[in-house]
């Protein structure tokens, strides 16, 4: 069975400073894909982030990076410089197995990030 | 821009009656689609998977019966809530795989949908 597991209920960080959102994971597949998700109040799910099992680069997509660590199982999000507009919940989640299940995404609990000006 | 869409965003429906909410993939055909329920500052949790062109597959503890899920095109996908009950107000929220090689390995979600039963 895969599991994401997100340590932080919340995180409180002050505007322009960098932030570490922490998630590890546990699967047997070889294969598997890893995602970051920022929903703010409004509720939707606002994709940020992919990294796939064999990338040997660390994914980043603007502010946003991924530092994956295989060996560790961990797939930690950077935001570098936040932003007031970057509090919200952010959520980690893994998708994998095979067909259909590569499809499925199990999500971690979630972190509450709060920037303060 | 969206690529998954759904509506309504919000409805409030009366006890029992039943309420639809639609999933469409824009510019893009997904086989599959997947509906989530989150309850408030809680996790997503998957409730179905949604397969075009045949029957729903459904994840354990979920009523197939009260959860009806409909996937008639490559683009849309339903989810009824029948005879709703004040417990079933949540959030409900819909996700799509793009297509390989034009959205890539991403898994998009829709806007969600608030439901409130009163």
């Amino acid at each position: 069975a895969q599991k994401i597991t997100q340590t932080q209920p919340g995180m409180f960080v002050q505007e322009k400073e960098a932030v570490t959102l922490d998630c590890t994971y546990d699967t047997s597949d070889q294969s598997y894909g890893l995602f970051w998700y920022k929903q703010p109040s409004s509720g939707e799910m606002i994709f940020l982030i992919y990294q796939g099992s064999y990338d040997e680069q660390n994914a980043t997509e603007g502010r946003y990076s991924l530092n994956f660590q295989k060996a560790r199982k961990s797939a930690n999000l950077v935001i570098s410089a936040s932003q007031l507009g970057d509090s919200a919940m952010y959520f980690c989640a893994m998708r994998g197995g095979r067909i259909q299940g590569a499809q499925k995404l199990v999500f971690g609990q979630g972190t509450r990030l709060t920037i303060n000006p | 821009g969206a690529v998954v869409s759904q509506h309504p965003s919000r409805v409030i429906c009366k006890s029992g009656t039943s309420v639809k909410i639609e999933c469409r993939s824009l510019d893009f055909q997904a086989t599959t689609m997947f509906w989530y329920r989150q309850f408030p500052k809680q996790s997503l949790m998957l409730m179905a998977t949604s397969n075009e062109g045949s029957k729903a597959t459904y994840e354990q503890g979920v009523e197939k019966d009260k959860f009806l899920i409909n996937h008639a095109s490559l683009t849309l996908s339903t989810l009824t809530v029948t005879s709703a009950h004040p417990e079933d107000s949540s959030f409900y929220i819909c996700s799509a795989r793009g297509a390989q090689g034009v959205f890539g390995n991403t898994i998009y979600f829709g806007e969600g949908s608030w439901l409130t039963v009163v």
